[in-house]
């Protein structure tokens, strides 16, 4: 399985602001992915980051609020925009050759006051 | 629209008991249903997975069955240790196989 590194690990953050981060895996992969883990809930996909051209995102999650880049196969950002606490959450990238045997980065946990 | 439905929501066991967590789901053309384990503060790690064309895949103390007529699957741990103590989830693949669906996640804790 891929090696994948997040950063920042966690961060606290004010309201208003924006947080971009940055998910890097150690091999080339086909698909990314962004997800959001509200504490103690499950995963919920925001959005898949395709390389060379706009995200997908899934119903309930806009392009103004998570731009995602995707410049080549190995590096993905995530941007939180004009953050509110209701955005406190960890996020997680998780990377896969195609949507299956999706492996796991080890997450973003983002605080916002 | 698509739906796992996981059970039970936490699960505590004795040291060396089995444990067994079930999920349904409602899209029957999902073929692709993984098992994630996630310990405090890191991101699931992949533990097992099944596709559709086969019933029962095992590996050491785990093994996932699946009955695709009633639209479940279930994880199996057997001989449990202190260390199996996490939040498994479980998760199927969307119709159109661009995204996973998560189940809500149950907490097991194993008590030696």
């Amino acid at each position: 399985s891929a090696v994948i590194s997040q950063k920042p690990s966690r961060d606290i953050c004010q309201r208003g602001t924006s947080l971009t981060i940055q998910c890097q895996v150690d091999s080339q992969v086909t698909m990314m992915f962004w997800y959001r883990q509200q504490p103690g809930q499950s995963l919920t996909l925001i959005a898949t980051a395709n390389q060379g051209s706009e995200a997908t995102y899934e119903s309930g999650f806009v392009i103004d609020k998570f731009p995602i880049s995707r410049p080549n196969l190995t590096f993905s950002t995530l941007t939180v925009s004009n953050m509110s606490p209701e955005d406190s959450s960890i996020y997680l990238c998780s990377v896969g050759q195609g949507a299956h045997e999706q492996y796991f980065g080890p997450g973003t946990r983002l605080t916002v006051t | 629209g698509e739906n796992v439905e996981q059970h039970p929501s936490t699960l505590s066991v004795q040291e060396g008991d089995s444990a067994v967590i079930k999920c349904t789901y409602s899209d029957s053309a999902s073929n692709y249903f993984p098992w994630y384990k996630q310990e405090l503060g890191k991101g699931p790690q992949l533990i097992i997975d099944i596709r559709s064309n086969v019933g029962e895949k095992k590996d050491q103390r785990i093994a996932v069955t699946l009955n695709k007529t009633a639209k479940h699957f279930s994880l199996h741990i057997t001989e449990t240790q202190p260390e199996d103590s996490a939040v498994y989830f479980c998760a199927a693949l969307k119709q159109a196989g661009t995204a996973l669906i998560f189940g809500k996640g149950t907490t097991l804790s194993v008590s030696s």
